[in-house]
């Protein structure tokens, strides 16, 4: 049973670039959250993406954008980046009906903005 | 708004102790649901173990329970039989029951377990 995978692992991109971040929920699970976890701090929602539509958003701007599939994995779009975009980004993945279940997580993707 | 407060910023513990990482927290919601993770060096966030408010008896999974005290808003984590894989990050986290998505988390409690 395949767990929440992410790609890539690392990326490096220069301040002003743009930047997509890939997400695979784990199997059964259709709903898809990604949140920004910079050095030393605990994770922070972005959003949430359920039926291919974002359900809820965190405090991002709009630089923040993402994007569920069919298939019910999800991209993360970073528009203009900025230095303080350099964290590590990880997608959580639940079930839609399952109230009690835990969100499973990814291994991450570690951006550096240069 | 919920909010999440660890206060432990480190911790060292023998191996085969019993080692207790508090977690308070404040929320508006009548009905949440709190949670346990685990971050080693590699980064990945790793389910522990999940309490609902209004699940009467305290949650445990394995060498993890969760000590509940709704009045005082703590929601305590304790490591039975520390192992030298515990040392990690750990994260206390809140949620509201209609949507699981927009998990608060605390600051962290990193655990170091020594031989």
């Amino acid at each position: 049973d395949a767990g929440v995978t992410q790609s890539p692992t690392h990326l490096i991109k220069t301040r002003g670039q743009q930047v997509t971040l890939r997400c695979s929920p784990k199997s059964g699970h259709d709903t898809v959250s990604w949140y920004q976890q910079a050095l030393g701090q605990g994770p922070q929602f972005i959003f949430q993406y359920y039926e291919e539509e974002e359900r809820q958003r965190g405090n991002f701007p709009d630089r923040f954008s993402g994007h569920q599939f069919p298939n019910y994995s999800s991209e993360l779009n970073v528009n203009a980046l900025l230095l303080g975009d350099s964290a590590l980004y990880l997608c959580a993945s639940s079930s839609g009906g399952d109230r009690v279940g835990g969100q499973y997580f990814g291994p991450g993707t570690r951006l550096t903005v240069t | 708004a919920q909010k999440i407060t660890q206060t432990q910023p480190g911790m060292f513990v023998q191996e085969k102790e019993a080692v207790t990482l508090d977690c308070t927290y404040d929320t508006s919601d009548q009905s949440y649901g709190l949670f346990w993770y685990k971050q080693p060096s590699s980064g990945e966030m790793i389910f522990l173990i999940y309490q609902g408010s209004y699940d009467e008896q305290n949650a445990t999974e394995g060498r993890y329970s969760l000590n509940f005290q709704k009045a005082r808003k703590s929601a305590n984590l304790v490591i039975s039989a520390s192992q030298l894989g515990d040392s990690a990050m750990y994260f206390c986290a809140i949620g509201p029951t209609d949507s699981w998505g927009k998990l608060q988390f605390g600051a962290g409690t990193q655990v170091v377990v020594t031989p």
